[in-house]
């Protein structure tokens, strides 16, 4: 059974740094047709892609979120990790992490339940 | 903004066919990249419906059906239900001088009357 749960801080302050962690199980992250990626859906708005992470540990991030982004995994725990630099309110959104695969032609089959977070001071 | 254009809206009776677009451009749909749409329910995280343009996931019913042409695709509902009432996302991947993303559409809101 295939599983991914986020887990962080639920409240940030603005110009801090947030770290997520997706906790994955029922696949390998050294599985060459899969990958992870995390997405972010403001309240009431649309998803976005914000970055990920291939089983060979090449990497891509949003173009407009570059600069603030870093993914990152740890195969043996099982674990996608992304940091986001200098949070602003406008960052408040549900974070999720997700699967993409070759098999889906790069579609996320599975998502985490997805977490809040909220940056206020 | 989105890269990828829905409609906010769409609406039909129980019953009845309804179909959400999804355009792009010469940088994401048009340059032959697929296409996959989602179902999003209240309070939950999005379900894969349809990819690779016009695939079904196991346990998806073939009353959901995917289209893509040049530079648009399309999602098509027949014999709509109230459990159909959902926000609907189109995704594919874009490619540009600026940079290369995955890219979602700005979503559309099904009601069912």
């Amino acid at each position: 059974q295939v599983t991914l749960k986020e887990s962080g801080p639920v409240l940030v302050k603005p110009t801090e740094t947030l770290t997520l962690t997706c906790t994955v199980s029922g696949f390998s992250l050294s599985n060459a047709r899969m990958g992870v990626s995390w997405i972010r859906q403001p309240p009431g708005k649309a998803l976005e892609w914000l970055a990920h992470i291939f089983s060979n540990d090449e990497k891509s991030y949003s173009t407009s979120l570059k600069s603030r982004l870093t993914i990152s995994k740890d195969t043996s725990k099982s674990q996608v990790v992304l940091t986001m630099t200098n949070m602003d309110p406008v960052d408040t959104a549900t974070y999720y992490c997700a699967r993409m695969t070759t098999v889906t032609n790069g579609a996320v089959d599975y998502w985490g339940q997805g977490t809040l977070v909220t940056v206020s001071s | 903004q989105s890269v990828l254009t829905q409609p906010p809206s769409v609406s039909g009776a129980p019953g009845q066919r309804v179909t959400i677009s999804c355009t792009g451009s010469s940088s994401n749909i048009g340059a032959g990249y697929d296409v996959h749409w989602y179902q999003q329910l209240p309070g939950t995280a999005p379900k894969l419906l349809i990819y690779g343009n016009s695939n079904r996931p196991s346990g998806v019913p073939d009353r959901f059906s995917g289209s893509k042409s040049g530079t648009s695709a399309s999602l098509a509902i027949t014999g709509l239900q109230a459990e159909d009432e959902a926000d609907y996302y189109c995704q594919s991947y874009d490619s540009s001088l600026s940079g290369s993303n995955w890219v979602f559409g700005g979503g559309t809101k099904l009601t069912v009357l």
